[in-house]
């Protein structure tokens, strides 16, 4: 099975800086790679898929690269709504669909 | 608008049975796959099963295979997971999700989640 390493596990930051979060899968999985934002007492919501694609709505300052075993999401001006986890997924043709540990972005 | 309806979640005794719906609205059920995600109390989230639309074939994560039935009815839009022999450790918010691809073979990323039920498992 893939497993999938995110770091850091948590971080803090300020309004306005820029936020990188890695991902990194056991083996190659192309660019089937899922992007989550979660927010206390919310369902997760679909930020990035695949890879480096911005989903309908989503702000320009959320953006994603990477591909094979290696991604990068990235914030590039950290807004007071965008403190919350993040969890990366890998998708495939044959599961499990395995998530990322989390990343928890917290205001310093 | 598009959306997920969980319902079915309870407390249940370790070994005993439930069994979890998700509605859909708003979209074709039938043209996409579905999935179960769960989320333990403070921790991160576990995909637990899929399903292809139309005649799916199935998946389980090893935690629940053998426990766990994933099941769709196309003509009532509903997403169904039978859980037995419950363990302690299925104690969750149980979240079905939607594919944000129509049906390509592939689980893509879930685009539309539901608002989650929640799982207690405990004597």
């Amino acid at each position: 099975d893939i497993q999938m390493t995110q770091s850091p596990s948590s971080l803090s930051a300020s309004v306005g800086d820029r936020v990188t979060i890695t991902c990194r899968a056991s083996q190659s999985i192309s660019s089937y790679l899922s992007w989550y934002q979660q927010k206390p007492g919310k369902a997760p919501k679909l930020l990035i898929y695949p890879a480096s694609s911005l989903q309908s709505g989503v702000p320009s300052r959320f953006s994603g690269s990477g591909s094979g075993t290696d991604f990068t999401l990235t914030i590039s001006s950290l807004q007071p709504e965008d403190f919350a986890t993040y969890y990366c997924q890998q998708s495939s043709r044959t599961p499990p669909l395995t998530f990322g540990g989390g990343t928890k972005v917290e205001i310093k | 608008e598009v959306q997920l309806l969980e319902s079915g979640g309870d407390l249940a005794q370790p070994g005993g049975s439930l069994r979890l719906s998700c509605v859909a609205s708003g979209f074709t059920f039938s043209s996409y796959a579905m999935t179960w995600v769960r989320q333990a109390p403070g921790k991160g989230l576990e995909w637990v099963s899929s399903i292809h639309g139309g005649v799916g074939g199935t998946y389980y994560a090893d935690s629940v295979k053998g426990r766990f039935t994933i099941s769709r009815d196309d003509a009532k839009n509903t997403l169904y997971l039978q859980m037995d022999n419950l363990r302690v450790e299925d104690t969750a918010i149980y979240y079905c999700a939607k594919d944000s691809v129509t049906n390509n073979g592939i689980f893509d990323g879930f685009d539309v989640w539901g608002q989650g039920t929640m799982v207690t498992v405990s004597s």
